[in-house]
């Protein structure tokens, strides 16, 4: 069964940080680039960031660059997202998604989710 | 940044209605348009991709339609499982960006 299960989600403080993985699980991961997104409470989805499936380049919303790392461990089939620096405003639960793509003309599309795991930051 | 508008925010339907939920790209994304149908605590689930492919097991009374900026999301026959939240996003250009969500309620 294709599947992916977040984890490493908590109640942090205010300028703290926080490690999310996410474990893959019935596909070939390192054949797939894999995303996280997010959603605030009362808020609709939002796109975090990208990892291509070597690691080698890496894309973020403007709102956590500089603070938030996304990488990889193909040995290990898993996505981690380094939080830092966490603000009120990424509190949110967070997804893990892979990323799939119709390469003919490069549509891509996030066919796999997790079921999230819920970041809390308290002021 | 590209902008993507879905009208309405929430709708309230019934059992075996026909609904039709639209999205709006703020520039041109040709056929860069994915559908997901969210219900809390569950994984988000890919309905849609390129603006018009049904993703493999989700169910024929799904269509979408559009390409540009203006696009559309049909339920044929609402069922009572299809109460959820849609969302259209965009893989134009990054960043990939997301509608605020269509509510379809009872």
């Amino acid at each position: 069964e294709v599947q992916l299960v977040e984890s490493g989600g908590g109640l942090v403080q205010r300028g703290g940080s926080l490690r999310l993985s996410c474990a893959a699980s019935g596909f070939t991961f390192n054949n797939y680039l894999m995303t996280w997104v997010r959603q605030a409470p009362g808020k609709g989805l939002e796109w975090v960031a990208n990892i291509k499936q070597d690691g080698s380049e890496k894309y973020y919303v403007d709102s956590v660059k500089g603070r938030f790392t996304i990488s990889r461990d193909n040995a290990k089939d898993s996505l981690y997202l380094q939080m830092s620096g966490l603000r009120a405003e990424d509190t949110a639960v967070y997804f893990c998604a892979r990323v799939d793509a119709d390469y003919r003309f490069y549509y891509y599309y996030m066919d796999v989710w997790g079921k999230g795991t819920t970041v809390t930051v308290s002021s | 940044d590209i902008q993507m508008t879905q009208s309405p925010s929430s709708l309230s339907a019934s059992v075996g209605d026909r609904v039709t939920i639209t999205c709006r790209a703020s520039q041109t994304i040709t056929s860069y348009l994915n559908w997901y149908q969210y219900k809390p605590g569950k994984a988000p689930k890919l309905l849609i991709y390129a603006a018009s492919n049904l993703q493999s097991g989700v169910p024929a009374g799904f269509s979408a339609s559009g390409s540009g900026t203006d696009f559309t999301l049909t339920i044929s026959s609402l069922q009572p499982e299809d109460f959820a939240t849609y969302y259209c996003q965009q893989s134009y250009s990054s960043p990939w960006t997301f509608g605020q969500g269509t509510k379809v309620e009872i």
